[in-house]
């Protein structure tokens, strides 16, 4: 069964403090992965979308990798406004034109 | 360019009742996707259409329902509504349909007394 999982469920930093946010998945063939910024009470707001293993994309702080298992989201220096629910979600051959989302990690930067 | 937007953004309903909520993507879109999201479950999706014509579905009971117009409106109908369908309903739109990249909306906060 396709399955995604993020890791850790919540994570706080200090201002400056860089870390990455993990995106685990079991897929018969990825087609896309997509990561997205959530804040409270709005709709999720795009980030990247990765296709293959080995791609990267960067935005301001916001770094995305991706191998064959898992995708990491890298921030770098991290500032209070960068605290969001971070989601990922992939799409499967498997899925046809359905996209499974994983349950966030959920950043808080503190000043 | 306009993004996508949801009407209305917030709803209270009782047991029973039925609800329509509506969805317009970003211009020259095509695919409209419909995403349940619950603090329990997390975004689930609901069905995609393109074109007038739904492509997907994910598992859901037949109580809920949607539809695409020719402009790529598109509108989500829950019959019977229960507790359990209070939620944060989403609407994501693309140009061709998954896996391209969906924009979403702000949502539509669904309460059902």
């Amino acid at each position: 069964e396709d399955q995604v999982t993020q890791s850790p469920e919540a994570l706080r930093l200090q201002e400056g403090e860089s870390s990455s946010l993990n995106c685990s998945y079991t897929v018969s063939g990825l087609r896309g992965l997509f990561w997205y910024r959530q804040d409270p009470g709005k709709g999720p707001e795009f980030l990247f979308t990765l296709y293959s293993a080995g791609e990267e994309k960067e935005k301001e702080r916001l770094k995305a990798t991706l191998t064959k298992k898992e995708s990491f989201l890298h921030i770098t220096a991290p500032k209070p406004e960068d605290s969001a629910t971070y989601l990922c979600a992939v799409q499967a051959s498997s899925s046809a034109s359905k996209i499974i989302f994983g349950s966030g990690t959920r950043l808080s930067i503190r000043p | 360019k306009a993004g996508v937007t949801q009407t209305p953004r917030y709803l209270i309903k009782t047991r029973g009742q039925q609800v329509t909520l509506s969805c317009s993507p970003i211009s020259g879109h095509r695919s409209v996707s419909w995403y349940q999201q619950t603090p329990g479950q997390g975004l689930q999706f609901l069905f995609e259409y393109f074109s007038e014509t739904q492509r997907n579905k994910g598992n859901f009971p037949g109580r809920f329902s949607g539809r695409q117009f020719s402009n790529s409106r598109s509108e989500m109908n829950v019959s019977t509504l229960e507790l359990g369908d209070s939620a944060l309903y989403l609407c994501a739109s693309s140009l061709g349909g998954l896996p391209e990249t969906q924009y979403f909306g702000p949502g539509t906060r669904l309460l059902v007394l």
